[in-house]
């Protein structure tokens, strides 16, 4: 059974900082990996889809990079501003089109 | 295009009644995901469909939950004689068939029972 987790849980910093979210997963037969955002109250946001084959993906301020081999993702978020505060999740796909869900980092940044 | 559609947006129930969630999945899509998601918790998968198929169900409580994904028309996520642990954010996501594994989500329908 494919266990995701997000390490830290919750991270508060200060704007303009530049900051790692991490994702681990056990099972390391996955297919693709996609981050999300979640802001209160409101439905998922995809960030960015890295597939299986691929070793990094960047939009914008964003990169975010998958070892398949050590079962992590993490998502580099430079120059930090207060509108990236959210909660953000990783999801993996496994056989049979499974997604299964990270546990989830808080963000706060701080003006 | 539009994106996933999620009706109502709230629902509110007394303890005993039925819950009917809809997803109406983007254009194109024919997978069908859905997800629950309590205050302060992670989402947790229920049921994942196809056009008229369920393909898995491994999340979904034995009784009094069920969901279907007709031929035509939206995605129903039925919920018979809610109780008071039901209250939560129920989430839909769609992804397309075979070209691409990304899932876009709805904003939610957000169950509260009194």
């Amino acid at each position: 059974k494919q266990e995701v987790t997000q390490i830290p849980a919750a991270l508060s910093v200060p704007e303009g900082e530049n900051l790692v979210l991490n994702c681990s997963f056990t099972d390391s037969a996955i297919y693709n990996l996609q981050w999300f955002r979640q802001d209160p109250g409101k439905g998922l946001t995809s960030l960015l889809l890295i597939q299986s084959s691929q070793r990094e993906q960047t939009s914008g301020r964003l990169n975010a990079s998958l070892d398949k081999s050590s079962g992590r993702s993490t998502l580099y978020i430079a120059a930090s501003q207060p509108g990236d505060s959210a909660t953000y999740l990783c999801a993996v796909w496994g056989g049979y089109q499974k997604v299964t869900f990270g546990t989830g980092t808080k963000l706060q940044v701080i003006p | 295009n539009a994106g996933v559609m999620q009706n109502p947006r709230h629902l509110v129930r007394r303890r005993g009644q039925e819950a009917r969630l809809r997803c109406s999945p983007m254009k194109g899509h024919s997978h069908v995901y859905w997800y629950r998601q309590l205050p302060e918790e992670g989402l947790k998968f229920m049921v994942y469909l196809q056009k008229e198929n369920i393909i898995d169900e491994s999340g979904m409580p034995k009784e009094r939950f069920s969901a279907e994904f007709p031929k035509e028309g939206p995605s129903i996520l039925r919920i018979q004689q809610v109780v008071r642990g039901d209250s939560a954010a129920y989430f839909c996501a769609s992804s397309p068939l075979g070209t691409e594994e990304k899932l876009f989500f709805g904003s939610g329908t957000q169950l509260s029972v009194l």
